[in-house]
Order: structure tokens, then C-alpha cells, then sequence
């Protein structure tokens, strides 16, 4: 059974740093694009960024929102994802889930539960 | 970046009724398109990738149809476990992006 799960949310003040987690299970990790998604409370989803696989030389996209301040990464010896957030602003609070990307089309048939950031002063 | 316009954001329906949901692209993005269902407090689950291709497990009350820059979603038969919130999403070109979502809420 696959299984995604994220940890490291947390309240964090504007101008602050986070670092998420994603460990994965029940699949060949390596062979996988891996994403971020998130949703503000109340609001809808928003793909945050991604990350291929070694075959693709590790190489990433990210939403405009995020470029240059979040930055994805993997460890493929250990099953993980993970998120560096910095320069963190208020707009950042979100549920983050990370999301497998089932042949490298984004097409995201496994999600973990998801962490909440909590940007505020 | 792709905006995706869905609509409508927020429906009512009663069980039985068949609906439709709509995701416009603002550039033609083939048939990369997919559409998720969340519930409250969950995560996003798939329920059809590539326009129209019916995800394993989930019942065939749901379907996907279009390509270029018109898609929908159709629920034939709403049951109780099917008011939720759906997502349209393109992958055709980066940024990824989401429609607004839509909220099935029952009548």
C-alpha cells in the first residue's frame, strides 16, 4: 500500500524558515516524480512545485509564487521529500500535501494527509 | 501561466440528479487534464486523468470528456458520498494549475 506522510508544519513568523517532510512507502520512491501542492484555509489547491527522478538528473519546477524561495529536494536512500521554505510571508499558510506523480505527467494518484503552516506574527 | 476557469463554484443537487462540471483552458492543453474530489479535511483523490480515462476503483457514475480547452466532468447518479468539493487541474504545460474548485453541496 503506498503511503505518503508529511511532517514539520508548524507556526513559523513572516520572514521565517520551515523545512517539510514527506516519507514515502509501499513503492519504488526513486522511480517517481514527487510534487508539493497546497491550500490556503478555505481556499482551493494550488501546485506548489516538483521534483524528477535521477533518470532526469533530479531537476525541478515551481510556481511562480514560490520560485526563488522554496526549494524541493529528495533522498532517494531514504524514501524522502522534502520542502525548504524560506522568506516565509503570511500568503504561505497552507495545508502542504506532497503528491506521487504516477508516470511523470502529473497525474497525482497518491496524495500524503498533509501539514499545516502557520505564517503569523 | 494556464488559467483554468471552472464552473460552476458551487452547486446543489439532490441525490439521483445527474451534474456537470466545466473546466475552460485559457490555451489549448490537449487532453492533460485531470479531475480530483476532496472531501473535508482529506487530501484530493483522483478521479479521472487524461480527460476521460476513468481512474481504477472508482465507480463508473463518473466520467470525463473534452480536449483543446473545453472539459467536463459528469456524474450520472449522485449518491450521498459524492457531495464534495472537484478540481480540475492541467498538466499540459508548467505552471501547473488548478480550476477554482467547485462545491457539491446537497439540496
Amino acid at each position: 500500500e503506498v503511503q505518503l506522510v508529511e511532517s514539520g508544519g508548524g507556526l513559523v513568523q513572516p520572514g521565517g524558515s520551515l523545512r517539510l517532510s514527506c516519507a514515502a512507502s509501499g513503492f519504488t520512491f526513486s522511480d517517481h516524480y514527487m510534487d508539493w501542492v497546497r491550500q490556503a484555509p478555505g481556499k482551493g489547491l494550488e501546485w506548489v512545485g516538483r521534483i524528477r527522478d535521477k533518470r532526469s538528473t533530479y531537476t525541478t519546477e515551481y510556481a511562480a509564487s514560490v520560485n526563488g524561495r522554496f526549494i524541493i529536494s529528495r533522498d532517494d536512500s531514504k524514501n524522502s521529500l522534502y520542502l525548504q521554505m524560506n522568506s516565509l510571508k503570511s500568503e504561505d499558510t497552507a495545508v502542504y500535501y506532497c503528491a506521487r506523480d504516477r508516470w511523470g505527467e502529473g497525474v497525482f494518484d497518491d496524495w500524503g494527509q498533509g501539514t499545516l503552516v502557520t505564517v503569523s506574527s | 501561466a494556464i488559467q483554468m476557469t471552472q464552473s460552476p463554484s458551487s452547486l446543489s443537487a439532490s441525490v439521483g440528479d445527474r451534474v456537470t462540471i466545466t473546466c475552460r483552458a485559457s490555451q489549448g492543453i490537449r487532453n492533460a487534464l485531470d479531475w480530483y474530489q476532496q472531501k473535508p479535511g482529506k487530501a484530493p483523490n483522483l478521479l479521472i486523468y487524461a480527460a476521460s480515462s476513468l481512474q481504477s476503483g472508482v465507480p463508473s457514475r463518473f466520467s470525463g470528456s473534452g480536449s483543446g480547452t473545453d472539459f467536463s466532468l459528469t456524474i450520472s447518479s449522485l449518491q450521498p458520498e459524492d457531495f464534495a468539493s472537484y478540481y480540475c487541474l492541467q498538466h499540459d504545460n508548467y505552471p501547473y494549475t488548478f480550476g477554482q474548485g467547485t462545491n457539491l453541496e446537497i439540496k
